[in-house]
């Protein structure tokens, strides 16, 4: 059982754009979803992240948006760039020792210059 | 990555011989992760470490043996290498409990089993 699912599996984007990548999870005790940008031939690295008190955090041109009654979250990319063009994993995890980040499988966004 | 060192970069084996995997950190963390990423499947826990001698199973384990005899250093062995296993393997580390403290991953490994 899949518990964190992306969608669309990939994305291509115009320069100057509105990139929106969207999260749904299935387990109610999650409560720290970060979402992580991959370029190739690196390791992912943490992007943004939000806790579900906030309905939406911002970070320069990135935005996540929380919906903790439909247990989804998204990442918007405004004014989205080539250097955008990356792998980005959404990902959850609940409070509790030993803890672990349970992944999404990733989408692949394309901004076209 | 700052902190955070997998070797080798790539390395190329065949079928059925043994292979050992290096992260080494200098961030102290107490939280230290092997996933491997195939296309379609994102990222996939193999084994995690919450200390120096404490390991557990994530969901793909089977085939791999992890061990980390020092804060700084977690292995990750393939007793056998298969064509399965041939991906890439990147390693993550935590400064505390694993989710609420964002992961730092390294640049990866690059495995290909012929």
């Amino acid at each position: 059982q899949q518990q964190v699912k992306q969608s669309p599996q990939s994305l291509i984007v115009q320069k100057g754009g509105i990139s929106i990548i969207n999260c749904a999870y299935e387990n109610t005790a999650f409560d720290y979803f970060p979402w992580y940008q991959q370029f190739p031939g690196k390791g992912p690295a943490l992007l943004i992240a939000i806790r579900p008190d906030v309905s939406e955090k911002k970070e320069g041109r990135f935005t996540i948006s929380f919906n903790k009654s439909a247990k989804q979250f998204s990442l918007h990319i405004m004014d989205s760039q080539p250097g955008d063009s990356a792998t980005y994993f959404c990902a959850a995890a609940k409070s509790g020792a030993n803890s672990k980040l349970t992944f999404g499988k990733g989408i692949t966004l394309s901004v076209r210059p | 990555d700052a902190g955070i060192t997998q070797s080798p970069r790539h390395k190329v084996t065949e079928t059925g011989t043994p292979v050992t995997l290096r992260c080494h950190q200098t961030e102290n963390h107490r939280y230290m992760y092997w996933y491997r990423q195939d296309p379609g499947h994102g990222l996939r826990l193999i084994h995690y470490s919450y200390g120096v001698k404490d390991t557990d199973k994530g969901e793909v384990s089977d085939g791999y043996s992890v061990s980390r005899s020092k804060t700084e250093d977690f292995l990750l062995t393939l007793e056998s290498a298969t064509s399965s296993q041939t991906s890439v393997y990147f390693c993550a580390i935590s400064e505390g409990t694993g989710g609420h403290y964002g992961y730092t991953f390294g640049s990866g490994t690059r495995l290909t089993v012929v």
